[in-house]
C-alpha cells in the first residue's frame, strides 16, 4: 500500500462545475499538506499549502485537511477550461525534508 | 523574480552512459531538491542540497549523485544509465530546508530518455 493514495482519473466535468479532488494517506506524522497543479510538459506549480488540520481558501480554490480521517481535499469552484491539468497532492512530516506525493488526478474541464 | 530554470529540456542517452542535468534556483533560495517523475506517477524524492551539502536522500542508488555550487545552482549526475531511469527530472528550490518552512518551487524539468 502506498503512503499517499490518489485516484488517477481522468475526471471530466463541465465548465462552471464544482470540482472535488481527494487524497488519503497512512502516515499520521504528516503535518504539511500541499496541492500542486501540473500542466503537460511543465513542472508542478504550488496551489495551496496547509499546516495541520482545517480549511484554507484562496480565490476559487479551497483546501481541506482532516487528520483524524487521514484525508485531504481540494475544491475548485466555477471551474474553467484553463483548470484542465493534473492535480498532485503532496505531504510531509514536521521535521522531514522529503515530500511524499500522490500519483496525480487528471482533470478535464469541458467548455 | 527569476524562477527555477533547468537544462537541457530533453535528452536522449544510451544505456550505460552518464548524464549531467543542471538547475538554477530561484533568486533568494538556498536549498535545492531533485525529484524523478515517471510517466503517470507523482515525483519521487532523490536528494536535497542545502548550502552545498547533501541534506537528505531518498531511496535512490549511489549512481545518482549531485552537487550544489556557491551560487546555489545545482547538478544531478546519473552514472551507468538504465532503461528505468527514463523519466522527467525535476529541480525545486526553496528558501529553507524542509517543506515545513518554505514551499518548493519547481522548474519545468528535463525529460531523459534512455534507449
Amino acid at each position: 500500500q502506498k503512503e499517499v493514495e490518489q485516484d488517477p482519473g481522468p475526471l471530466s466535468v463541465p465548465e462552471g462545475a464544482i470540482v472535488s479532488l481527494n487524497c488519503t494517506y497512512s502516515n499520521s506524522a504528516f503535518q504539511y499538506f500541499m496541492w500542486y497543479r501540473q500542466y503537460s510538459r511543465k513542472g508542478p506549480e504550488l496551489l495551496m499549502y496547509t499546516y495541520s488540520s482545517g480549511n484554507k481558501e484562496d480565490g476559487r480554490f479551497t483546501a481541506q485537511v482532516d487528520k483524524s480521517s487521514k484525508y485531504i481535499s481540494l475544491f475548485i469552484r466555477d471551474s474553467q477550461p484553463s483548470d484542465s491539468a493534473t492535480y498532485l497532492c503532496a505531504m510531509s512530516a514536521d521535521s522531514n525534508y522529503q515530500l511524499i506525493w500522490g500519483a496525480g488526478t487528471k482533470l478535464i474541464i469541458k467548455p | 523574480e527569476t524562477g527555477v530554470t533547468q537544462s537541457p529540456t530533453h535528452l536522449i542517452k544510451t544505456r550505460g552512459q552518464q548524464v549531467t542535468l543542471r538547475c538554477s534556483s530561484q533568486s533568494g533560495h538556498n536549498t535545492v531538491s531533485w525529484y524523478q517523475q515517471a510517466l503517470g506517477q507523482g515525483p519521487q524524492f532523490i536528494f536535497q542540497y542545502y548550502r552545498e551539502e547533501e541534506n537528505g536522500r531518498g531511496n535512490f542508488p549511489p549512481r545518482f549523485s549531485g552537487l550544489q555550487f556557491p551560487n546555489y545552482s545545482s547538478e544531478l549526475n546519473v552514472n551507468a544509465l538504465e532503461l528505468d531511469d527514463s523519466a522527467l527530472y525535476l529541480c525545486a528550490s526553496s528558501s529553507h530546508r524542509g517543506p515545513g518552512g518554505s514551499p518548493l518551487h519547481f522548474g519545468n524539468g528535463t525529460r531523459l530518455t534512455v534507449t
